[in-house]
C-alpha cells in the first residue's frame, strides 16, 4: 500500500503567520490523486483540497495545495483562529485508499 | 444539501458484531459510492472499504481482523457497515462518506461518526 507520511508532525504558529505542510508518498500517486483534510475536535473531517491542487466548495483561498508524484504540499497562507485544528492528507490513486498520520497546527 | 446521518453509539463485548448505519439525503443515493473510514480513540483516519450503490461492487483494506461488510439498500437511502468479531482495537469512531459510483476518490460529505466501543 501507499504510505504517506506528513510533516511536521506538529506545527506551532500565531495567527496570520503562513503555514507549509508536507505529505510525502512512498511511491509516485499518479494523475495527483491527493486530498487534504482538516478536522476539528469532535468533528468529522472536511474535505480542503482535491486533485492535489483544486479547492473543495465553500474553502477559503488561503488554503492552497500544489506538488505532484511523490512530495504535496498545503499551505495556509495567513492563519486564521479557525484554522488550528488537523491536517490529513490522502491519496485515492492506489488500493487500499491510505490517510497520513495528520499535522496538528497549534497556538504559539 | 447533502447530510449523511449516523447511528448512535454502541458498547460491544469482545466477539461481538454490530451494524453501524448511514441514511443519506440530499442527493441521488444510487448514483454515489460510500466509503467508511474509521478513528481509533486520539488516534489518524483510517481508510476501511468502499462501496459502489449503482452496482454493488467493493474494495476493502483488509484492516478488520474479524472482517466486515459493507452494503446498502436503496430504497431506503441508507448504507451498512457489519463489523464481526469485534475486538477491543475496533474500539473507535466510524464514519461513512460519500464517494465516487465508479471508484473510491476524495471525500466531499460525510457523517457525525458512530462511536464503537468493545470491551470484555
Amino acid at each position: 500500500e501507499i504510505v504517506l507520511t506528513q510533516s511536521p508532525g506538529t506545527l506551532s504558529l500565531s495567527p496570520g503567520e503562513r503555514a507549509t505542510l508536507s505529505c510525502r508518498a512512498s511511491v509516485s500517486v499518479r494523475s495527483d490523486y491527493l486530498a487534504w483534510y482538516q478536522q476539528k475536535p469532535g468533528q468529522a473531517p472536511r474535505l480542503l483540497i482535491y486533485g492535489a491542487s483544486n479547492r473543495a466548495a465553500a474553502i477559503p483561498d488561503r488554503f492552497s495545495g500544489s506538488g505532484s508524484g511523490t512530495d504535496f504540499t498545503l499551505t495556509i497562507s495567513g492563519l486564521e483562529p479557525e484554522d488550528f485544528a488537523m491536517y490529513y492528507c490522502q491519496q485515492y490513486d492506489r488500493s487500499p485508499r491510505t490517510f497520513g498520520q495528520g499535522t496538528k497546527v497549534e497556538i504559539k | 444539501q447533502v447530510q449523511l446521518v449516523q447511528s448512535g453509539a454502541e458498547v460491544k463485548k469482545t466477539g461481538a458484531s454490530v451494524k453501524v448505519s448511514c441514511k443519506a439525503s440530499g442527493y441521488t443515493f444510487s448514483s454515489s459510492g460510500m466509503t467508511w473510514v474509521r478513528q481509533a480513540p486520539g488516534q489518524g483516519l483510517e481508510w476501511l472499504g468502499w462501496i459502489s450503490i449503482y452496482n454493488g461492487n467493493r474494495k476493502d483494506a483488509q484492516k478488520v481482523q474479524g472482517g466486515l461488510t459493507m452494503t446498502a439498500d436503496t430504497s431506503t437511502s441508507t448504507a451498512y457497515l457489519e463489523l464481526r468479531s469485534l475486538r477491543s482495537d475496533d474500539t473507535a469512531i466510524y464514519y461513512c462518506a460519500r464517494d465516487n459510483v465508479v471508484t473510491p476518490m476524495f471525500l466531499e460529505s460525510w457523517g457525525q461518526g458512530t462511536l464503537i466501543t468493545v470491551s470484555s
